[in-house]
């Protein structure tokens, strides 16, 4: 399967631990979205990168949230002194743009489930 | 980005048409009306797109207003794995766009055997 995957799929923490989420995009693949969705909402954009590049931060990503795509491959999302409000879905979406194309469709994966105790 | 409306929620008979509405009243002209889905516990998926023609693919149909104020999702026949979340939302173009997806509430579709 070559699609975007996460990992790990579900994480339970105490509240104030710090976890860290992985997310793979498709292959060459040169943009990488993190989304955060509650139960019951649409998911909400949090960042995204272009090649390596965080390029946007939504007023939702505190502080104690950090993204990085050190080599424009996978990239990892780290939320620090978790909060019991961080629970949540996490999602990843790749996109290939590229400057011939108008349109360009965003793949996700299935998520990684956060809950905060 | 512009903003959406759709019904919260739509029921339909398997292997009956169905047709999910969205307005977009504020639509701008480079914008792109798209169409994902998320079926439980899992990650959205792009279902169709369009800019300003009708759009048929595997998947489903789209059906745009002239005036592109309004568009609508067909399914052609309604299957149980069909039920999902469907999300109606706008977008830029070009590869200058973030790319971006806001998402709205959504049309949760139940689909009765």
């Amino acid at each position: 399967d070559t699609g975007v995957s996460q990992d790990p799929r579900h994480k339970i923490t105490k509240r104030g631990q710090n976890v860290t989420f992985r997310c793979d995009p498709i292959s060459e693949h040169n943009r990488l979205y993190w989304y955060r969705q509650t139960l019951g909402q649409g998911p909400e954009f949090l960042t995204y990168f272009q090649n390596e590049a965080q390029l946007e931060k939504s007023r939702l990503l505190s502080d104690r949230f950090s993204a990085e795509r050190p080599k424009g491959s996978f990239s990892t999302l780290e939320i620090q002194r978790t909060e019991q409000g961080d629970s949540a879905m996490y999602l990843c979406a790749s996109s290939l743009v590229t400057s011939g194309r108008a349109y360009y469709e965003q793949y996700f994966g299935p998520g990684t489930r956060l809950t905060v105790t | 980005d512009a903003k959406t409306t759709q019904p919260n929620s739509m029921e339909s008979n398997e292997e009956e048409p169905v047709h999910l509405p969205c307005n977009h009243s504020t639509i701008s002209g480079t914008d792109y009306i798209h169409w994902y889905r998320q079926l439980p516990s899992q990650g959205p998926e792009y279902v169709i797109h369009g800019l300003t023609s009708n759009v048929n693919n595997r998947m489903a149909s789209l059906a745009i207003a002239e005036d592109r104020k309004s568009s609508t999702l067909i399914l052609h026949r309604a299957t149980l794995r069909d039920a999902a979340v469907y999300y109606c939302i706008l977008r830029g173009s070009g590869s200058s766009n973030t790319g971006k997806l806001i998402f709205g509430q959504g049309t949760t579709l139940q689909v009765k055997p």
